[in-house]
């Protein structure tokens, strides 16, 4: 199975101030029809985790433009330009690539300062 | 709308069997695969399996191959997550999702089914087993 290491485990940014969370596979996410598919779920306190990125780079509908997502192969990096209070929870990755069995990383917890 | 409403917290014992629910709502059941994913404290977001609900195929983790059961009723436009003897280890929080963006790949007679994302998510439902 695809290992998926995110780091750092938790965060503290101060509001305005921008974040950069980052995402390690195993093995190469690019499926042999030239796709990478790497996601971000973003689950806030008390509530069921939420799609913010699929394929990488894409947002999804709703999603706002302070959020994007980075990487290729191996390394991703979801980064919010200005952090602010609604952003907290805790941040998954994920890889659709190699499947069964989808894998998550272990979370990234964002707080505020 | 879209949604994915899940059946209520249960609290079991060792050994017993147990079928949570996942109903959904605002769109065409058959068109789109469903997913049980489960949560806990230590081990985080753990994917268990995922259902085509037009012809009940079904493919499961390795970890929990044998020791749970997806289905679907199409009349009723649910999906179910079954066990027959659970263990303390099943206590966790259980999410169904929708997937999206799913991609098919045929090639000399077998396919392979990859991609898709996972939205909407049902609320949760709460499992706690005791032994």
């Amino acid at each position: 199975d695809v290992v998926m290491t995110q780091t750092p485990l938790s965060l503290s940014v101060t509001p305005g101030q921008p974040a950069s969370l980052s995402c390690k596979s195993s093995q190469s996410l690019l499926h042999s029809d030239g796709k990478t598919y790497l996601y971000w779920y973003l689950q806030k306190p008390g509530q069921s985790p939420q799609l913010l990125i699929f394929q990488v780079s894409s947002r999804f509908s709703g999603v706002p433009d302070r959020f994007s997502g980075s990487g290729s192969k191996t390394d991703f990096t979801l980064k919010i330009s200005r952090v602010e209070a609604d952003d907290v929870g805790v941040y998954y990755c994920m890889q659709g690539t190699h499947v069964p069995p989808y894998t998550f990383g272990q979370g990234t917890k964002l707080e505020i300062k | 709308e879209v949604q994915l409403v899940q059946s209520g917290a249960e609290v079991k014992k060792s050994g017993e069997s147990l079928r949570i629910s996942c109903k959904t709502s605002g769109y065409s059941f058959s068109t789109y695969w469903i997913t049980w994913v489960r949560q806990t404290p230590g081990k985080g977001l753990e994917w268990l399996g995922r259902i085509d609900p037009s012809d009940s195929y079904t493919s499961y983790s390795p970890s929990v191959q044998g020791h749970v059961t997806i289905s679907a009723d199409r009349s009723i436009s649910t999906v179910y997550l079954q066990w027959y003897s659970l263990a303390a280890s099943d206590t966790a929080m259980y999410y169904c999702a929708r997937i999206g963006g799913l991609y098919k790949y045929c090639t000399d007679g077998s396919c392979s089914v990859f991609g898709g994302y996972f939205d909407p998510w049902g609320q949760g439902t709460q499992v706690t087993v005791s032994s």
